[in-house]
């Protein structure tokens, strides 16, 4: 079974910008998070979609928006780049509603904000 | 809201010796603690994972200690080998309550052979 895909894997962007990035689950999952990985530091999360809808944001700006698809599928939106967005930014999947909640997490997307 | 800390923050050990990293957490609430490893280039990998209802875990050479009280919580990895560097994440949250990780600030193994 394929695990979590993202696309795509580097990104360099200039400050203004808008960038998207996009998350793939595992079959059959249904939640996806997306999580900041700021280098040499611990991932950061962001924000959970169940089902389509919102379940939980972190301490992030308006400018970070996400939202996820009939086929589970997420996209994750920064708008108004800024130099201190670089980051690996990280998709999860997990089965919401077994027993253990694992979150299976993506290769991720590196960006750079020049 | 919850806050992780993590030591050390690197750790060399020679090959076939015994690793511990350490994690305290800060919200009594937090019932789910996994523990990750990453390699160069590669997101997050689960290695293993404790519930507050449990002490402690092992998995081959890989175990888990949970001290509710003390509110701590630990990872051994005992004869080690290259292949087990890498850096490693412990995290906390509370289960049924949404996906949201709060991870350490990581450690980076380093085995020496």
């Amino acid at each position: 079974d394929a695990g979590v895909t993202q696309s795509p894997t580097h990104l360099i962007k200039t400050r203004g910008q808008h960038v998207t990035l996009r998350c793939s689950p595992i079959s059959g999952h249904k939640s996806v998070s997306w999580y900041q990985q700021v280098l040499g530091q611990g991932p950061q999360f962001i924000f959970q979609y169940y089902e389509k809808e919102e379940r939980g944001r972190g301490n992030f700006p308006d400018r970070f928006s996400a939202r996820q698809f009939p086929n589970y599928s997420s996209e994750l939106n920064v708008n108004a780049l800024l130099l201190g967005d670089s980051a690996l930014y990280l998709c999860a999947s997990s089965h919401p509603g077994t027993m253990r909640e694992t979150q299976y997490f993506g290769p991720g997307t590196r960006l750079l904000v020049l | 809201g919850e806050n992780v800390e993590q030591h050390p923050s690197t750790l060399s050990v020679q090959e076939g010796d015994s690793a511990v990293i350490k994690c305290t957490y800060s919200d009594s609430a937090s019932n789910y603690f996994p523990w990750y490893k990453q390699e160069l280039g590669k997101g997050p990998q689960l290695i293993i994972d404790i519930r507050s209802n449990v002490g402690e875990k092992k998995d081959q050479r890989i175990a888990v200690t949970l001290n509710k009280t003390a509110k701590h919580f630990s990872l051994h990895i005992t004869e080690t080998q290259p292949e087990d560097s890498a850096v490693y994440f412990c995290a906390a949250k509370r289960e049924a309550a949404g996906n949201k990780l709060t991870f350490g600030g990581g450690t980076r193994v380093l085995v020496k052979p």
